[in-house]
């Protein structure tokens, strides 16, 4: 089976930097999945990782440790607009994606 | 646009009423999935295609659920006589089913309640 655990919520200032930790228990891994969701819409990818390290993409980075089962999403200079739900996710073989329950970040002012 | 498109975006129905979804993925892509989230959880899988097959179907799809995809293009989802536990929001996602884990892309929903 597959376990996923992440924070409930998390608040930060605007301009700071913010890591939002993802655990996982798999019985076969094929990489861990971001992704960011809006209240109300539809969630959008924001990163895979499948090899151990860090992977940069602009603000965000994600950086996976596949012998601890840990992965963690680093969002830099903070915005109002990274309010939104972040979710950690595995493939289950090819297909299917297990999710956490998603982690709820609030920027404040 | 040409992301993945959900119709209709809202529903509501009274308690053992059927009700059906769309959904239009992007056009090359040849696996679709239908996900269904409640307030505070991640998406939970319900059911997935490669083209026209479905391949899978999770145990939380009960048989008051059908899913069909006839032309490996748009796919509906219906669920017969509704209940409360119904009520949710339906997500589709698409992809290219290159083989690895590709990358699912999501529609808007289709946000069900259930009176």
């Amino acid at each position: 089976g597959q376990n996923i655990d992440q924070p409930t919520e998390m608040t930060a200032t605007e301009g700071a930097i913010v890591q939002i930790n993802c655990t996982y228990q798999t019985s076969g891994f094929n990489g861990l999945f971001w992704y960011q969701q809006h209240a109300g819409e539809a969630p959008t990818f924001l990163s895979y990782n499948v090899l151990d390290g860090l992977e940069e993409k602009g603000r965000f980075s994600s950086f996976l440790s596949r012998s601890k089962g840990y992965s963690y999403l680093l969002l830099k200079e903070l915005q109002m607009k990274d309010s939104a739900s972040y979710l950690c996710a595995t493939p289950r073989g090819y297909s299917t994606l297990t999710f956490g329950k998603g982690t709820m970040l609030l920027v404040s002012p | 646009d040409t992301g993945v498109s959900q119709n209709p975006r809202h529903k509501i129905t009274k308690r053992g009423q059927n009700v059906t979804f769309r959904c239009d993925p992007i056009s090359e892509h040849n696996r679709l999935y239908w996900y269904r989230q409640t307030l505070g959880q991640g998406p939970e899988f319900l059911t997935y295609f490669q083209n026209e097959a479905q391949l899978e179907k999770s145990r939380l799809l009960s048989d008051r659920f059908s899913a069909e995809r006839p032309k490996g293009s748009f796919s509906t989802l219906e669920i017969q006589r509704t209940e409360q536990g119904d009520s949710a929001m339906y997500l589709c996602a698409s992809s290219l089913g290159a083989g690895t884990a590709d990358t699912q892309y999501f529609g808007p929903g289709t946000r069900l309640t259930v009176l």
